[in-house]
């Protein structure tokens, strides 16, 4: 069964704002990671969330968790036309540490 | 140089054909990754080989065979491929828990 589920499935916003993408889940987590995926290419990580940590900061980037709502949203401030994408949660379960369950992603385009 | 690779790029068959997709890393990982990205970007994890032994086997037909000769390669047969197969293949490297992905393999089963 599907684990990550992004919301939304598709954002569209004007460069220089902020976008936000929420993704839940369904099992306990170890880690929940944020990749970028651009079109025709293989996705390239972009930040990982332990369970224990409720916010991680990665330059323009800010992820929240929130254990108890098995939820995490990225934001992306100061959005740019290179942040156009799509956007993966990912997350692995206690008991198959290796094992990355994907969302289906939000597609993110910046308008210039 | 490029970490994880894959050939071919692009890969158009007839249905009932057997072809293979080749994967290489250079990142001395000792896990490597098979994915299936449907038509809706649905991203599905299908095997994975830790130090070439076989550890993650979704529920994969048979028809789909990884093998890996050294820890640095991964590679995907599928004999009497099917339209439905039509996807792109992805492979991706890891020492835990991040994941390296390469740049995928088009497959279009006519």
């Amino acid at each position: 069964s599907q684990q990550g589920e992004e919301d939304p499935q598709a954002l569209s916003i004007q460069e220089g704002e902020n976008a936000t993408m929420n993704c839940s889940y369904k099992t306990s987590i170890n880690n929940l990671q944020w990749y970028r995926q651009n079109s025709g290419r293989g996705l390239v990580h972009l930040i990982l969330i332990r369970s224990n940590e409720r916010e991680k900061h990665s330059g323009r980037l800010r992820v929240t968790l929130d254990t108890s709502k098995k939820s995490s949203s990225l934001l992306i401030t100061a959005s740019r036309a290179a942040d156009t994408a799509s956007y993966f949660c990912a997350t692995d379960s206690i008991q198959g540490a290796q094992k990355l369950v994907f969302g289906q992603g939000t597609r993110l385009t910046i308008n210039p | 140089d490029t970490a994880v690779s894959q050939t071919p790029k692009y890969l158009v068959t007839q249905m009932g054909n057997d072809k293979s997709i080749k994967c290489e890393q250079n990142l001395g990982h000792d896990t490597m990754y098979w994915y299936k990205q449907d038509s809706k970007k649905f991203l599905k994890i299908m095997f994975s080989y830790n130090n070439k032994e076989l550890i993650i086997n979704e529920t994969v037909p048979n028809r789909f065979s990884p093998k890996s000769p050294d820890k640095a390669h991964l590679n995907l047969h599928i004999n009497s491929l099917e339209l439905g197969d039509s996807a792109v293949y992805f492979c991706a490297s890891s020492q835990a828990p991040e994941q390296f992905f390469g740049p995928g393999t088009r497959l279009t089963v006519l």
